[in-house]
């Protein structure tokens, strides 16, 4: 059975630092990573989607690697604004089409 | 519509009452998926709907829960003999056939009281 783990579970950072989320799972046969975006009270937001052939995918300040030997995904953010505080989870895609998530990162950027 | 829209957004039921939450999918989206997600914790997949039949309804916790979609739109989650432990948000997620691109709802959030 697949197992993903977030740690940590919160962080707090001044704006405009670039930081570091990180995801590790325990089964590497995956067909896809995914970081989504969860604000409070509202559903999930797909940010990245990172196929199982590939090694990272950008969108604008945010960055997903994905090492599937070692089990483990990055979400890079730079230049952190306070609009980015939110929950940010990531979602392993297997053989069959449910996903498996993680608890989550609740990131809070201090203005 | 222009997202998956999902009602009642609250619900609060008595324990042991049955309750029904409704999932609208993104028009033209085949695949339609219910997750549920407890407080401070990640979604947990409950089932997955391609067209009008359940592909895989592995996660469903307990004879307790199930679901439909019977014309292979909107989809129905029925929660009978409700528990003080079913208390969660609900999500439903849609995308489109072979598409690993999802969209989800914002949610019903269920009390058992």
């Amino acid at each position: 059975k697949q197992e993903v783990t977030q740690i940590p579970a919160a962080l707090s950072v001044p704006e405009g630092e670039n930081l570091v989320l990180n995801c590790s799972f325990t089964d590497s046969a995956i067909y896809n990573l995914q970081w989504f975006r969860q604000d409070p009270g509202k559903g999930l937001t797909s940010l990245l989607l990172i196929q199982s052939s590939q090694r990272e995918q950008t969108s604008g300040r945010l960055n997903a690697s994905l090492d599937k030997s070692s089990g483990r995904s990055t979400l890079y953010i730079a230049a952190s604004q306070p609009g980015d505080s939110a929950t940010y989870l990531c979602a392993l895609g297997g053989s069959a089409r449910q996903l498996t998530f993680g608890s989550g990162t609740q990131l809070t950027v201090l203005p | 519509g222009a997202g998956v829209s999902q009602t009642p957004s609250n619900k609060v039921t008595e324990k042991g009452k049955y309750v029904e939450l409704r999932c609208d999918p993104i028009s033209g989206h085949t695949a339609l998926y219910w997750y549920r997600q407890s407080l401070g914790q990640g979604p947990e997949f409950l089932i997955y709907f391609q067209g009008t039949g359940a592909a895989d309804d592995s996660g469903l916790p307990n004879d307790r829960f199930f679901a439909v979609r019977p014309e292979g739109s909107v989809s129905t989650l029925k929660i009978q003999r409700t528990e003080r432990g079913d208390s969660a948000v609900y999500l439903c997620a849609s995308s489109l056939s072979g598409s690993d691109t999802i969209y989800f709802g914002e949610g019903s959030w269920l009390t058992v009281v």
